[in-house]
């Protein structure tokens, strides 16, 4: 499994845009990027997943170059309750498991 | 349709106590999963299974024990109980694209959190 590297935390304030950049320089070629959202005291939410190029659902975008050893995840004019953890996975469709890095922690100030 | 539920949500333990908790789903899920996330830490995979009577170690298994004899539930148990386990422990479950889920959106139940004195 790919191993992935983002940055420990952020900062941020109400109403702005929000990117997180994840790396993941030895991603496979059959690997999906896909990232998680944990509030405080939950479980990891699923947000959204690609492989190649951009994906942008009601919740966020992920843009993906083409070269893929990284991925930026946009989280378009934020509030408080985007306050929480954001986690960065590569993830193979023969995979039976998710392994889950240390996480961005985002801080949105009002 | 209440997704994965977790039980107890609080639990304390001596140590040297033995205890299991209980994780079930409702969604017809192939895959199920145990975390632990210590304070201010990622999760880390404890043990998987990949359908009924299949299960397997992830990366923290040493002190836990699990077992997959019905689809819907997958107890883990802790067969001695050491203050490093105090932790919080999250399960999660994952069905097949087949059934409208990307196989990599997991579903979390709320955490049990454990504390080993």
């Amino acid at each position: 499994l790919a191993k992935t590297t983002q940055p420990i935390s952020m900062d941020s304030y109400e109403g702005q845009e929000v990117n997180i950049t994840c790396s993941h320089n030895n991603i496979a070629t059959n690997d999906y990027i896909t990232w998680y959202q944990q509030f405080p005291s939950q479980g990891p939410r699923f947000i959204i997943q690609g492989y190649k190029t951009k994906v942008t659902n009601e919740v966020a975008s992920l843009f993906i170059p083409a070269d893929r050893k990284s991925s930026t995840l946009s989280l378009p004019r934020v509030s408080l309750s985007d306050t929480a953890v954001y986690y960065c996975l590569c993830w193979k469709d023969s995979s039976y498991k998710l392994i889950f890095g240390s996480g961005t922690r985002l801080l949105v100030r009002p | 349709n209440a997704g994965v539920t977790q039980t107890p949500k609080f639990q304390v333990l001596k140590t040297g106590q033995s205890m299991t908790l209980q994780c079930a789903q409702d969604m017809n899920h192939e895959y199920m999963s145990w975390y632990r996330q210590d304070p201010g830490m990622g999760l880390r995979l404890i043990h998987y299974s990949v359908g009924a009577g299949i299960t397997d170690q992830g990366e923290v298994p040493n002190g836990y024990n699990v077992s997959r004899s019905t689809t819907e539930d997958f107890p883990l148990r802790l067969l001695s109980a050491a203050p490093s386990q105090t932790s919080v422990y999250f399960c999660a479950s994952r069905g097949n694209r087949d059934r409208g889920h990307m196989k990599t959106e997991a579903f979390f139940g709320q955490g049990t959190r454990l504390t080993v004195v």
